[in-house]
């Protein structure tokens, strides 16, 4: 299958810091990335819809201007978690679209808030 | 009721035997389905795509889709330790933007 990268796979920072998170097709272009967080247990929980050379739809509840979206090329999307909180500490996983509709997802950032 | 019901285990079988896991959903207009395995803390797995009813198999893993009975089923043969996992169902319509609605995802356990 297609590959899917993140970096960093993981992430210690300070309450009040900006944290981005690179997420890149490897071995194809992807017009389509999709972010999403999953707590500990929990299903994934899609947070927004990235769009290459448009802006990302947000999913409803998240804050746009908390996640910030930048999906600069069709191998690249990140997302910057902004004035980051402990709140916000959870596990971001991107997914890529191909153009046979099959996402595949990269193996995700653990974000710890201190 | 959630567009996608899937039975959160655990799932527990002893080492070769057949693991079956199945989804039932609510909206016909779902396109494609997919299985997805998910070690702990790691990002999910695609394991198959599939877009109309009938089966396709790949290996050990056999997926099925029923779509008049709203219905896909993953059969994984001579299971082994190393599928212990969450596995989790997903489909989309193109309609939706090809978001993935995910079931919430059984785990299972293969004992040696």
């Amino acid at each position: 299958g297609a590959v899917v990268s993140q970096h960093p796979s993981r992430v210690i920072c300070k309450s009040g810091t900006s944290v981005k998170i690179e997420c890149r097709s490897l071995d194809f272009q992807a017009t389509t990335m999709f972010w999403y967080r999953q707590f500990p247990k929990q299903s994934l929980m899609l947070m927004a819809t990235s769009n290459e050379g448009s802006k990302a739809t947000y999913e409803q509840g998240v804050e746009k201007d908390k996640f910030l979206i930048n999906h600069a090329s069709l191998t690249l999307s990140t997302l910057t978690v902004t004035s980051a909180h402990p709140e916000d500490s959870s596990f971001y996983i991107c997914s890529a679209l191909t153009s046979k509709n099959e996402q595949f997802f990269g193996p995700g950032t653990r974000l710890t808030v201190l | 009721q959630k567009e996608v019901e899937q039975d959160p285990g655990p799932l527990s079988v002893p080492e070769g035997a057949i693991v079956s896991l199945n989804c039932t959903y609510s909206n016909s207009a779902f396109q494609y389905f997919m299985w997805y395995r998910q070690y702990s803390r790691k990002g999910p797995e695609l394991l198959m795509y599939t877009y109309s009813s009938g089966n396709k198999e790949d290996g050990r893993f056999t997926a099925q889709v029923d779509k008049s009975s709203k219905y896909i089923s993953l059969f994984i043969r001579d299971s082994q330790p190393s599928d212990s996992a969450t596995y989790l169902c997903a489909m989309i319509t193109e309609a939706a933007g090809n978001k993935l609605t995910f079931g919430g995802g059984t785990r299972v356990l293969v004992k040696p």
